[in-house]
């Protein structure tokens, strides 16, 4: 079946300095669609980026993202980050199940921002 | 934004009894999810719901789970009876079309004791 992978559980960096947040995923179906969730604590999980379309970039509120088929890989870049950029980040991949969208997640990357 | 809410934030429960966990979703939106996290592991995705049926459901909706969502009201899922494995985090979703941004809940935990 599907997966995602995100090898960092925890990425911990510098106000200022850019961000890369690594995942790769696996489908057999060519039609993948990728997503970047940003979950903060107490909050509920909402949409930062997807993208369904080869070597095109995608950004949204200072990130960005580009997927990769021939790598199966979606990174996540912010060129400088922020200390409320703090927050725990999935990514997702949809293989547009039967019907509606059913997403597999990664694990999730928290990502610690210090002044 | 759309905001998606889920009744209660925190439950404990007793094994064998059942709990039923609530979600009120978007307004305009047709296509409710569930999704089951379990303490440092991934999202995973339970069922989702459209026109008052099931749509599809993953091997994790055990027999023991339900879902339903009765005249616009909470969507919502009922499990019974609880088992130990059942405790985790449970999102809700929904979404427009099927196709659409799925906006999600806050979560539910459930301690199952």
């Amino acid at each position: 079946g599907d997966s995602v992978t995100q090898k960092e559980g925890l990425v911990t960096l510098t106000e200022g300095l850019p961000v890369m947040l690594n995942c790769t995923y696996q489908t057999i179906y060519s039609n993948a669609f990728l997503f970047w969730y940003v979950h903060y604590l107490n909050e509920s999980p909402r949409l930062l980026l997807k993208s369904s379309t080869d070597n095109k970039r995608t950004e949204h509120q200072g990130f960005h993202a580009t997927l990769h088929k021939s790598s199966s890989s979606f990174h996540l870049q912010k060129s400088s980050a922020q200390l409320s950029d703090s927050a725990l980040y999935y990514c997702a991949l949809s293989d547009r199940g039967e019907g509606a969208d059913r997403l597999t997640f990664g694990k999730g990357t928290q990502l610690i921002i210090q002044p | 934004g759309p905001k998606v809410l889920q009744i209660p934030s925190h439950q404990i429960i007793d094994m064998g009894q059942m709990v039923t966990l609530n979600c009120d979703p978007v307004s305009n939106h047709l296509y409710f999810y569930w999704y089951k996290q379990i303490l440092g592991q991934q999202m995973e995705f339970l069922v989702n719901f459209y026109n008052g049926k099931v749509m599809e459901k993953s091997k994790l909706f055990k027999d023991q789970f339900s879902v339903e969502r009765p005249d616009g009201s909470y969507f919502t899922l009922k499990i019974q009876p609880t088992a130990l494995e059942d405790s985790a985090v449970y999102f809700c979703a929904s979404s427009m079309t099927g196709w659409n941004t799925l906006y999600f809940g806050a979560g539910t935990r459930l301690s199952v004791l």
